[in-house]
């Protein structure tokens, strides 16, 4: 079935760019998402991306897609330690109506 | 507006007892949905519905049930809890199909001893 991969953690030094890859299986996803989990919070959308576009940038965030390759990455720029957080990638696939999300990346930003 | 609301917080429960988490939504979305979150294991959809009267089972519904008899709310039922239900539950809701955003529930922390 439809699968998204993600590395489970990130240890990153304020100041610096984040990276956070993920892998997905669904070719025929249409929307691709990043979503934020602060300790003891729900899940916050960060920023999406539709399958038509390569690159979606919104203040420190960019979100590129390759879509041969099935690859999807947020990079963080000048990261702060109030982005240490759990960060989910998430596909929707089409066929089944819902979202698949991978087993997140908990990104680790030290001083 | 509330958003996605979720009650309880915590709960603790015993081996074989039920009980129901609750969750609404005041956007007037058509589509809900439940999760739980295991360490390592990411969001795994429970439960799904894409509107009133109208459920459907996601990737682990084995010891859930769910309805929908309006729009606003969604409750989560366990009949008879086991321990492999621990876990962080979270309710979800979106406009409809396709890209619409999905608003996240606070999410219910539950403990079965």
């Amino acid at each position: 079935g439809e699968d998204v991969e993600q590395s489970l953690f990130l240890s990153v030094r304020e100041g610096d760019s984040s990276v956070i890859n993920c892998t997905y299986t669904d070719s025929s996803s249409t929307y691709l998402y990043w979503y934020k989990q602060e300790p003891g919070a729900g899940l916050q959308l960060l920023t999406y991306i539709f399958s038509n576009m390569d690159m979606k940038q919104d203040q420190r965030l960019t979100v590129l897609l390759n879509k041969k390759d099935k690859h999807l990455s947020l990079r963080i720029a000048d990261t702060q330690t109030g982005d240490s957080a759990i960060y989910f990638c998430a596909a929707y696939s089409g066929g089944y109506n819902k979202l698949i999300f991978g087993a997140g990346t908990r990104l680790a930003v030290h001083p | 507006n509330a958003g996605v609301t979720q009650t309880p917080k915590f709960q603790v429960l015993k081996t074989g007892q039920s009980m129901t988490l609750q969750c609404a939504q005041d956007m007037n979305h058509e589509y809900m949905s439940w999760y739980r979150q295991d360490p390592g294991m990411g969001l795994r959809l429970i439960h799904y519905s894409v509107g009133a009267g109208i459920t459907d089972q996601g990737e682990v519904p084995n010891g859930y049930n769910v309805s929908r008899s309006t729009t606003e709310d969604f409750p989560l039922r366990l009949l008879s809890a086991a321990p492999s239900q621990t876990s962080v539950y979270f309710c979800a809701s979106r406009q409809g199909r396709g890209g619409d955003t999905q608003y996240f529930g606070p999410g219910t922390r539950l403990t079965v001893l």
